[in-house]
């Protein structure tokens, strides 16, 4: 079955310490998105790749980096500099011949600091 | 930039009754729109979207939601609630066109308790 594979589904780290959470995806979708989502606050979002080897900032990419080698993956790297990373992270990927902007999301990581 | 606001964090309904979530948008340009819907520690699941055409959208559950260009909504509803339906809802908006990197802007979202 097609889809997207995140990993860990829940991490703990303590503080002062780099994270990074896998996004794998076998839907031969272009674009991929990382958010981060918050109680009451829907979800953010953090980067964004459209194509192989280009990605852009989101609006709260500040503590974060990401990279993209290879379409079917797109890592976030959670780092020492994100003064608070506890959260939900979903990533997500688009069809760019879809046209309407469909996401298709992962199942999530849950990030913890202790 | 796009904003959208969710009216209520919390909506409790009791089983079998109207179930109606409610969205506004801020861009003067109509976007396509989106609800989505998440299951505890879960990924979301799209209900439904707008992209052109007729107003009234169909999505799945048997959930529905009206694009009103004049008020610039796009509320969710169902007839009939099923305690299945409990979830947490997001409405989401996106710029047409490829320049507004196709990224979607949600809404706070609106948590369903359905009561028996």
């Amino acid at each position: 079955d097609g889809g997207i594979t995140q990993s860990p589904k829940y991490l703990f780290r303590k503080e002062g310490q780099n994270v990074t959470l896998s996004c794998e995806q076998n839907l031969n979708h272009d674009a991929m998105y990382w958010y981060r989502q918050d109680p009451g606050q829907g979800l953010r979002l953090i980067y964004y790749s459209q194509i192989v080897n280009d990605f852009q900032k989101g609006d709260i990419a500040e503590g974060y980096s990401v990279s993209r080698e290879k379409k079917e993956s797109f890592p976030l790297t959670v780092t020492s500099a994100q003064k608070n990373p506890t959260a939900f992270y979903l990533c997500a990927s688009r069809d760019r011949a879809s046209g309407a902007n469909v996401l298709t999301f992962g199942a999530g990581s849950r990030l913890t600091v202790l | 930039a796009q904003s959208v606001t969710q009216l209520g964090s919390h909506v409790s309904v009791s089983e079998g009754a109207l179930v109606l979530l409610r969205c506004n948008y801020s861009s003067s340009v109509p976007p396509y729109l989106f609800w989505y819907v998440q299951y505890p520690n879960q990924g979301l699941q799209l209900l439904l979207k707008y992209t052109t055409g007729a107003t009234l959208v169909k999505g799945i559950n048997g959930f529905e939601a009206e694009f009103k260009k004049s008020e610039t909504s796009f509320h969710l509803t169902k007839p009939s609630a099923h305690m299945s339906d409990a979830a947490e809802y997001f409405c989401a908006v996106s710029d047409k066109g490829r320049a507004a990197g196709n990224k979607l802007t949600f809404g706070g979202g609106t948590r369903v308790l359905v009561k028996p």
